[in-house]
């Protein structure tokens, strides 16, 4: 079974309006998670880097503000989308790091469709 | 800088035919990992393979064969006899220290009955 949880895994949302998508690690402690954004088409870009008690740290050309992370506990990461526009549409995909696993195993979400309307 | 590259936009075979799909990375760490991953258009992230830096051996996994090339930087992957069901986005990827993954631009694999 999944052991990294992302929900919605489809939501509609008006323009203008903020939505919240949550990932989860479902029986492991991730200190750290990462949210990619994949448009049509195209591949997996990596939006920020989740850091638990503290605040995420963006990649080059990801507006912070826009895109709000909160990693408040061990297995819970939030990305909001704040105002969101069409061009926001996409899917977001989330992955946690198994730091007890050797080797640092990586795990990734269902994903999450966003289009907003 | 780490970067990944699948030069391969889209590849189109007929069933049973095998097929390469080929990735080449660059990074400055001496310590990596190297992945390869299977989306159909559900969307979601099917874990293939993944590989360490300091193991070199090639792999097989039933129709699955990964090739490592550290001398080339190149970590290629052949499904033998391919099927229908094999038709997906797949994608290469590099992991270093810190971390995070970093995917290449992805091959499109149609196989046509």
């Amino acid at each position: 079974g999944a052991v990294v949880s992302q929900h919605p895994s489809r939501v509609i949302c008006k323009s203008g309006t903020s939505v919240k998508i949550e990932c989860r690690s479902l029986d492991f402690q991730a200190t750290t998670m990462f949210w990619y954004r994949q448009f049509p088409k195209q591949s997996l870009m990596l939006m920020a880097t989740s850091n638990e008690g503290s605040k995420a740290t963006y990649e080059q050309g990801v507006e912070k503000d826009k895109f709000l992370i909160n990693h408040a506990s061990l297995t819970l990461s939030t990305l909001t989308v704040t105002s969101a526009h069409p061009e926001d549409s996409s899917f977001y995909i989330c992955s946690a790091t198994n730091r007890a696993v050797s080797g640092n195993t990586i795990y990734f979400g269902e994903g999450s469709w966003l289009t907003v309307v | 800088a780490q970067k990944v590259t699948q030069a391969q936009t889209e590849i189109s075979v007929v069933e049973k035919e095998d097929v390469t799909l080929d990735c080449v990375y660059e990074t400055r760490d001496t310590t990596y990992y190297l992945f390869w991953y299977k989306q159909p258009p559900s969307g979601e992230l099917v874990f293939l393979i993944r590989r360490n830096s300091f193991d070199e051996q090639n792999e097989i996994s039933g129709r699955y064969s990964w090739n490592f090339q550290k001398s080339t930087s190149s970590f290629n992957f052949t499904i033998t006899a391919s099927q229908v069901v094999d038709s997906a986005v797949y994608f290469c990827a590099l992991m270093a220290n810190n971390n995070d993954m970093r995917f290449g631009a992805g091959t499109r694999l149609t196989v046509k009955p």
